[in-house]
């Protein structure tokens, strides 16, 4: 059965940058059916999609936050790994890795992982 | 960006049917996938496609769409139905590969 699991520092000071890694677990992040997603939800907030990345590397970033979003893939490891520069309170929320999939050509996202709550502040 | 617009609340008596919708002009050319959060919890897939529930959802949850709305109907609504809401989709505004979760619908089961 496929796993995600998030890890990373649960604090981050402002201005710097915040770096997730998801594994994935019981299935090879390698398949071609299958694109890789990040997702956070504010405290009390809603979801919001950061970005998504197909093993090959192609990725697809939130336009409003494009500017400070990196998702790369490391297939070797079976992982792929979220960088967000110059944060702020703002960007405190938890933070989900997610294995997406689409049918007729519209998105769904069937595996999650638990979920890291990340905090900025000094 | 795009967006697709959910009712904050919705409330349903025990047993009986409730409509969760979600519109947006990505839904014109598109199918909303819904998930079901409970609180402390990540989000579990309920319906994606036209019409498909994955394996262990029960066959209460059923999706449907006509223009730019989807609706996720729960037929007999049960107390452990009772969570927030979200629909997603592809953004219409221009970039197809980006996509996009509606604002949440908390479901309260009297």
């Amino acid at each position: 059965q496929l796993q995600l699991q998030e890890s990373g520092p649960g604090l981050v000071k402002p201005s710097e940058t915040l770096s997730l890694t998801c594994t994935v677990s019981g299935g090879s992040i390698s398949s071609s059916s299958y694109y890789w997603g990040w997702i956070r939800q504010p405290p009390g907030k809603g979801l919001e999609w950061i970005g998504s990345i197909y093993y090959s590397g192609s990725t697809y970033y939130n336009p409003s936050l494009k500017s400070r979003v990196t998702i790369s893939v490391d297939t070797s490891k079976n992982q792929f790994s979220l960088k967000l520069s110059s944060v702020t309170a703002a960007d405190t929320a938890v933070y989900y890795c997610a294995r997406l999939f689409m049918l007729s050509f519209s998105p769904a996202f069937d595996i999650w992982g638990q979920g890291t709550m990340v905090t900025v502040s000094s | 960006s795009s967006e697709l617009t959910q009712d904050p609340a919705v409330s349903v008596a025990l047993g009986q049917t409730v409509r969760i919708t979600c519109q947006g002009d990505s839904l014109r050319s598109y199918y909303a996938s819904w998930y079901q959060q409970k609180p402390g919890q990540a989000p579990v897939l309920v319906i994606y496609g036209k019409n498909n529930r994955p394996s262990g959802i029960p066959d209460r949850f059923s999706g449907s769409s006509s223009g730019n709305t989807a609706s996720l109907t729960i037929t007999g609504a049960q107390a452990e139905d009772e969570a927030d809401y979200y629909c997603n989709s592809r953004d219409s505004s221009g970039n197809h590969r980006c996509l996009v979760f509606g604002g949440g619908t908390k479901l309260t089961v009297l």
